[in-house]
């Protein structure tokens, strides 16, 4: 099976620009997760969706942050404005239920660099 | 919100040798999840272990839930076990992983 697919790979942009980040996740995955990666630490919840609707968006910087997986799909994490300390990277998961007995499963991710 | 406590935040190794990565929950834990993130930054599934032990070739996992830890083996390593090992639970009540800082293992040849 295809795995979860992120685009673009890498991003540079000067702070208060905008940036948006895409994915596809694994066929058939009710549940998607958008996460954050600064150097040196663990992934870091920003989102969740199970299907269309939003799960938990408790850690999601909403003055400057928002995404939305239309149709219960693919989805978008978009910043604007951007700032210095958004530089990390991106993680969007999958998995088939977001229950248990559902593990996770990652793309390759989007780095992205603020200046 | 949870705390997730990985030990030992760093790890150099001889090829060959074996190692033990420990990571310690603050809450009960019901969905545990061990990963692995390669030199280029892909974050791999290892294990889905909420509790009891799995083997997977040189890896084992073993998640004692009542007492809030989980264990990964590491046997016979090799220079493409480098990189970082993450382990994620739930937060409270859902089932929303939250990851540790990760034990950062490097294995010289």
């Amino acid at each position: 099976e295809a795995g979860v697919a992120q685009s673009p790979r890498y991003k540079i942009i000067e702070k208060r620009q905008s940036v948006a980040f895409w994915c596809n996740p694994i066929s058939g995955h009710a549940t998607l997760y958008w996460y954050q990666q600064i150097l040196g630490q663990g992934p870091k919840l920003l989102i969740q969706f199970q299907n269309n609707g939003v799960v938990d968006d408790s850690q999601l910087p909403k003055d400057r942050f928002s995404a939305e997986r239309l149709k219960g799909v693919d989805s978008t994490l978009k910043i604007q404005p951007a700032k210095l300390e958004d530089s990390a990277v991106y993680l969007c998961a999958s998995s088939r239920t977001g229950g248990q007995y559902s593990p996770l499963h990652f793309g390759n991710g989007t780095r992205l660099t603020v200046t | 919100g949870i705390q997730v406590e990985q030990s030992p935040p760093d790890l150099i190794l001889q090829e060959g040798a074996n190692s033990t990565l420990r990571c310690n929950f603050s809450d009960s834990v019901n969905n545990l999840q061990w990963f692995h993130q390669n030199p280029w930054g892909q974050l791999i599934n290892l294990f889905y272990i909420p509790s009891g032990t799995k083997q997977n070739g040189r890896l084992s996992a073993t998640t004692v839930a009542t007492e809030r830890y989980s264990l990964l083996y590491i046997s016979s390593s090799q220079t493409t076990d480098s990189g970082v090992y993450f382990c994620a639970g739930p937060a409270g009540g859902s089932y929303i992983p939250t990851f540790g800082r990760g034990t950062s293992l490097i294995v010289h040849p």
